[in-house]
């Protein structure tokens, strides 16, 4: 079946420092891909929703310059963490496929620990 | 408002018996369902979901659901569960309208006892 690739699956970096977490469809073409967050016990928050060719569209509270999504083909979206603080340390997680979910496949998902 | 409701935070089942996760949504109209579960620090993976027919949904690892429409509800069941199905489980919604993201249910915590 089809597969979502996300990597790296755990990041460990230093407070002021950009991380790239990188989303692939792997054998689809995704022309939306989604990214979520996810604290420790709380439920998965959508960040932004990915278009290929366009922009990104952010979830309200979301701050664009901080969470630099690009999708610039129909198999790989990126997110990156620019100036990580403490308070980025979460559980990223990406989603791509169709039309309302029935071609939805999720990433294993990325551990940012931000020291 | 627009929502997903997993009432029950966290719930403890004694190995074999039976399980009834809880969720509801408030969306005019019916919106595609899903359930999914997470394993600590792993991604989703998707039990099973609803867009149309029959309400009675069979899912993977013995799971099922059920829609009631007249109640806005999708509650996830198991006959017997093992205790390798302890985890986090999420209600999860797509609105009616093409190509939206999931919305998640805050996710309810089960923990099994032997």
């Amino acid at each position: 079946g089809a597969v979502v690739s996300q990597h790296p699956s755990r990041v460990i970096c230093k407070s002021g420092t950009s991380v790239k977490i990188e989303c692939r469809s792997l054998d689809f073409q995704a022309t939306t891909m989604f990214w979520y967050r996810q604290f420790p016990k709380q439920s998965l928050m959508l960040m932004a929703t990915s278009n290929e060719g366009s922009k990104a569209t952010y979830e309200q509270g979301v701050e664009k310059d901080k969470f630099l999504i690009n999708h610039a083909s129909l198999t790989l979206s990126t997110l990156t963490v620019t100036s990580a603080h403490p308070e980025d340390s979460s559980f990223y997680i990406c989603s791509a496929g169709g039309d309302r979910g029935e071609k939805l496949f999720f990433g294993s998902g990325t551990q940012l620990s931000v020291l | 408002a627009q929502s997903v409701t997993q009432p029950d935070i966290h719930i403890t089942v004694s190995e074999g018996a039976s399980l009834e996760l809880r969720c509801n949504y408030s969306y005019g109209a019916t919106p595609y369902l899903f359930w999914y579960v997470q394993s600590p620090g792993q991604g989703l993976q998707l039990l099973l979901k609803y867009f149309s027919g029959d309400t009675l949904v069979q899912g993977i690892k013995g799971f099922e659901a059920e829609f009631k429409r007249s109640q806005s509800s999708f509650n996830l069941r198991k006959p017997s569960v093992h205790w390798s199905d302890a985890a986090e489980y999420f209600c999860a919604v797509v609105p009616n309208q093409a190509g939206t993201a999931l919305i998640f249910g805050k996710g309810t915590t089960l923990s099994v006892s032997s």
